[in-house]
């Protein structure tokens, strides 16, 4: 069964430090979505991707953020001078279709930052 | 602004029927999703209701009405395994493809 894949699997950076969290979405998909979750909480909306841009951003998807889909298969997303409470799991998402049809979530990358 | 709000627990018995409800404050959305969640894993799509009415699929249903603000995630002859966090979704129309969560509700099956 095709499946998203997130690499890696857990990160820990220095806080200062930018990461690279990579995603592989399914291969006929269209939309493409980065969540991020603190534990213990909801899953939260950070953009959404389509025709290689972004579609829709949430207030927490700063100029700190950015997403990007370096070849037909990849799609990333970098956090810069990570702070301590951008510790979170971050998950990958991707769609057929538009909205919240069915969305296929990756396993994601828990993100710690000491 | 967009919300929606779910009940944080709920325990029921293995076999017996449970019903998580939704209820939403958002000014227009392409349907309600329901997502189930265990601890440590990604969410996994259960259900979606564009319109209004019941969707089944196996052990789950789930409800949309639209006029209510209201939507609910029934599953039937509960498992073990069915233990986790279950949370509902929309996505509004504003022209974007966001998604936003409710907060889940935590099931709780008992033997």
């Amino acid at each position: 069964e095709p499946e998203v894949t997130q690499t890696p699997s857990h990160q820990v950076t220095q806080m200062g430090q930018e990461v690279i969290l990579r995603c592989v979405p399914i291969s006929n998909h269209l939309y493409f979505y980065w969540y991020r979750q603190i534990l213990g909480q909801k899953v939260e909306f950070l953009v959404s991707f389509y025709n290689n841009e972004i579609s829709e951003k949430s207030e927490i998807f700063d100029d700190q953020f950015s997403v990007e889909r370096p070849d037909g298969s990849n799609f990333t997303l970098k956090i810069r001078s990570t702070k301590l409470e951008d510790s979170a799991m971050y998950f990958c998402a991707s769609s057929l279709d538009r909205g919240n049809t069915e969305a296929f979530f990756g396993q994601g990358t828990r993100l710690t930052v000491v | 602004g967009q919300s929606l709000e779910q009940p944080s627990e709920v325990t029921a018995v293995e076999g017996a029927i449970v019903q998580i409800n939704c209820t939403y404050q958002t000014s227009g959305f392409y349907g309600l999703s329901w997502y189930q969640q265990h601890d440590g894993g990604a969410p996994t799509f259960l259900s979606y209701n564009a319109l209004d009415g019941l969707e089944e699929t196996g052990r789950f249903s789930s409800f949309l009405s639209r006029s209510d603000s209201y939507g609910y995630l029934l599953l039937q002859e509960l498992q073990m395994k069915d233990s986790a966090s279950y949370f509902c979704a929309v996505a509004p129309n504003t022209g974007g493809f966001k998604t936003i969560f409710g907060a889940g509700t935590r099931l709780f099956v008992k033997a």
